[in-house]
């Protein structure tokens, strides 16, 4: 079975701070993907990043890299220079390969980012 | 460039009844997933449609079904609507579009269902 931990119920940074979320994963699957997404109050679910299993390189897309250890089974997203739109609820996901092709996300209970100005 | 459409945004329903929502794909992609999310039980998988088949199924009752249409449009299905299914159900899509990524799901704004 799998599983995400996000032990970060909420966390308050000051605007233009760098902020780290962090995630924990645990899969027996030799290949899965990990993803960030991010829900703002109006509930859409917005992807932000996402990161093979065997990508050598840590992704980064834009104000937005994911710190991939996969010694210790971590994805934790940093994001840079944070402005006040980036608060809201931010979730990691992971994707394993039970069936070929399937898509289910098994997500973590999620890290409500506030940006103080 | 459209995104994934969820319809309607808001439903209320009472105890019994039965409710159906729509979720209108990505143009391109032929995969569709529904999840329920919930405060106390978080983000969690219900079924993903794959070309009019169910793919893969997450574990709720029958009461929860799906189907999906030869256009990739997808709805779902709860029947006997009990209060704990008051959550904001999000349908994504994945597949090949054009200027998005593969094998990523695009979620929808969700629609929010109250049973009272």
């Amino acid at each position: 079975a799998q599983k995400i931990t996000q032990t970060q119920p909420g966390m308050f940074v000051q605007e233009k701070e760098a902020v780290t979320l962090d995630c924990t994963y645990d899969t027996s699957d030799p290949s899965y993907g990990l993803f960030w997404y991010k829900q703002p109050s109006s509930g859409e679910m917005i992807f932000l990043i996402y990161q093979g299993s065997y990508d050598q390189q840590n992704a980064t897309e834009g104000r937005y890299s994911l710190n991939f250890q996969k010694a210790r089974k971590s994805a934790n997203l940093v994001i840079s220079a944070s402005q006040l739109g980036d608060s809201a609820m931010y979730f990691c996901a992971m994707r394993g390969t039970e069936i070929q092709g399937a898509q289910k996300l098994v997500f973590g209970q999620g890290t409500r980012l506030t940006i103080n100005p | 460039k459209a995104g994934v459409t969820q319809t309607p945004r808001y439903l209320i329903k009472t105890r019994g009844q039965q409710v159906t929502l729509s979720c209108s794909p990505i143009s391109g992609h032929r995969s569709v997933s529904w999840y329920q999310q919930t405060p106390g039980q978080g983000l969690q998988f219900l079924f993903e449609y794959f070309s009019e088949t169910q793919r893969n199924k997450g574990n709720f009752p029958g009461r929860f079904s799906g189907r999906q249409f030869s256009n990739s449009r997808s709805e779902m299905n709860v029947s006997t609507l009990e209060l704990g299914d008051s959550a904001l159900y999000l349908c994504a899509s994945s597949g090949t579009a054009p200027g998005l990524a593969k094998n990523i799901q695009y979620f929808g704004a969700g629609t929010r269902l109250s049973v009272l």
